[in-house]
């Protein structure tokens, strides 16, 4: 089945430091790759859509200048937390969808585990 | 905007019960509709969609669920539970023509006890 990898899946690092995580897909070709974040017991948030070869698309809220997005290839987007607070800890997951289109869903990556002392 | 709302957060239930849970979502327009598991230290994975057609889909592992339109409705069911469908259950909610966003609800984190 496709496979979305993430990494790293966890990481631990001092507040003002930027943090990159990244999110291919391994077997199938994504135009869109799709960041959320979750907080300990709730839903998953999504933050922007990853389009490749273009700039992502933001959700109400969530700030384009901290959150770097790169979608700079069809099984490669990027997620880079810029000068990381505390209060950026949290669980970031990123999802991918086949570019073959049709009724594709999304595929999740592991996560990532960020921890910003 | 769309809303998921999944009204159990903890289920707790014996090997052989049968499992429903509920997923209501809010959203005036057409929308697909997910169900996706997390094992614990696993990823999210794809239980079962609805897209159009059968509003009775069948999923992996024995699970199925029904879209009822004029409830807003599409609960999750299986038969007999097994401890292995230990998870954390999520409902999605894709508005058609909506870029394909997903709205997750809560979850609903089951644990099935032998």
């Amino acid at each position: 089945g496709a496979v979305v990898s993430q990494h790293p899946s966890w990481v631990i690092c001092k507040s003002g430091t930027s943090v990159k995580i990244e999110c291919r897909s391994l077997d199938f070709q994504a135009t869109t790759m799709f960041w959320y974040r979750q907080f300990p017991k709730q839903s998953l948030m999504l933050m922007a859509t990853s389009n490749e070869g273009s700039k992502a698309t933001y959700e109400q809220g969530v700030e384009k200048d901290k959150f770097l997005i790169n979608h700079a290839s069809l099984t490669l987007s990027t997620l880079t937390v810029t000068s990381a607070h505390p209060e950026d800890s949290s669980f970031y997951i990123c999802s991918a969808r086949d570019s073959k289109g049709g009724s594709q869903p999304q595929h999740f990556g592991d996560g990532t585990r960020l921890s910003i002392l | 905007a769309q809303s998921v709302s999944q009204h159990n957060h903890h289920v707790i239930l014996s090997e052989a019960a049968s499992l429903e849970l509920g997923c209501n979502y809010s959203y005036g327009g057409t929308v697909n509709l997910f169900w996706y598991v997390q094992y614990p230290g696993q990823h999210l994975q794809l239980l079962l969609k609805y897209f159009s057609g059968d509003p009775l889909v069948k999923g992996i592992k024995g699970f199925e669920a029904e879209f009822i339109k004029s409830k807003f409705s599409f609960n999750l069911r299986k038969p007999s539970v097994q401890w292995s469908d230990t998870a954390e259950y999520f409902c999605a909610v894709n508005a058609a023509g909506g870029g394909n966003k997903l709205t997750f609800g809560t979850g609903t984190q089951l644990k099935v006890e032998l």
